[in-house]
């Protein structure tokens, strides 16, 4: 069965520092992988996603992501964290069925 | 951009009592989910929905729940006696076929208080 850890469930950063919030996934094969966004009280906003390919992708409000196979991890990264990214983070993957499986969420806060 | 609607945005009801949540998919989406997120735990996967049938559900869809398309725009999501378990924040999401098929769109979801 597929599933999806986080291992941080709360990360503080400074504004302007640079973020990388973990995922590891457990699939037997090369997996649909996605990072979605939660802001309070909001729905779940795709940021960027990874079928196939180049495995370095990019998303929306300048985050990226990095697919290693070897180490089932797709780690969610950004150079330079606005406060207006704190939010709750959700690494999700899909194999075969149709279902999409979750992380637990990293809620991160930013500092001014 | 096209988006995912659902109503109500907040429910409060009372134990044992009937609830429908609504939900409007993107026009040309043709799969059709719901997951829940209760609060502080991970989104959930309830049920997807294409061709007018079920294709999967999860241990958590039991005899409570149930989905309908009762039109060719709304997708609802019916739990029949309320529990006070049931109290979780439930997400729509739809799709279109191809390619696209494997990214979901969320809705901004309903919040349901079961008390």
């Amino acid at each position: 069965a597929q599933s999806v850890t986080q291992p941080d469930i709360h990360i503080t950063v400074s504004e302007g520092a640079s973020l990388e919030l973990r995922c590891n996934y457990s699939y037997g094969a090369t997996p649909y992988l996605f990072w979605y966004v939660q802001s309070p009280g909001q729905g779940l906003q795709l940021l960027l996603k990874y079928f196939s390919g180049d495995t370095l992708v990019q998303g929306i409000k300048g985050f990226e992501a990095e697919f290693k196979r070897s180490q089932s991890s797709f780690n969610l990264r950004k150079p330079s964290v606005h406060w207006s990214d704190a939010a709750e983070y959700f690494c999700a993957v899909r194999g075969t069925a149709s279902k999409l499986t979750f992380g637990t969420g990293t809620r991160l806060q930013v500092t001014l | 951009e096209p988006e995912v609607t659902q109503t109500p945005s907040h429910q409060v009801t009372q134990m044992g009592q009937e609830v429908i949540l609504r939900c409007v998919p993107i026009s040309n989406h043709l799969y059709f989910y719901w997951y829940r997120q209760i609060l502080g735990q991970k989104v959930e996967f309830l049920v997807s929905f294409y061709n007018n049938e079920i294709s999967e559900k999860s241990e958590i869809f039991d005899d409570q729940f149930s989905v309908e398309r009762p039109d060719g725009s709304n997708f609802t999501l019916k739990i029949r006696s309320t529990k006070l378990e049931d109290s979780a924040m439930y997400f729509c999401a739809s799709t279109p076929s191809g390619l696209g098929a494997n990214v979901l769109t969320f809705g901004a979801g309903s919040r349901l208080t079961v008390l």
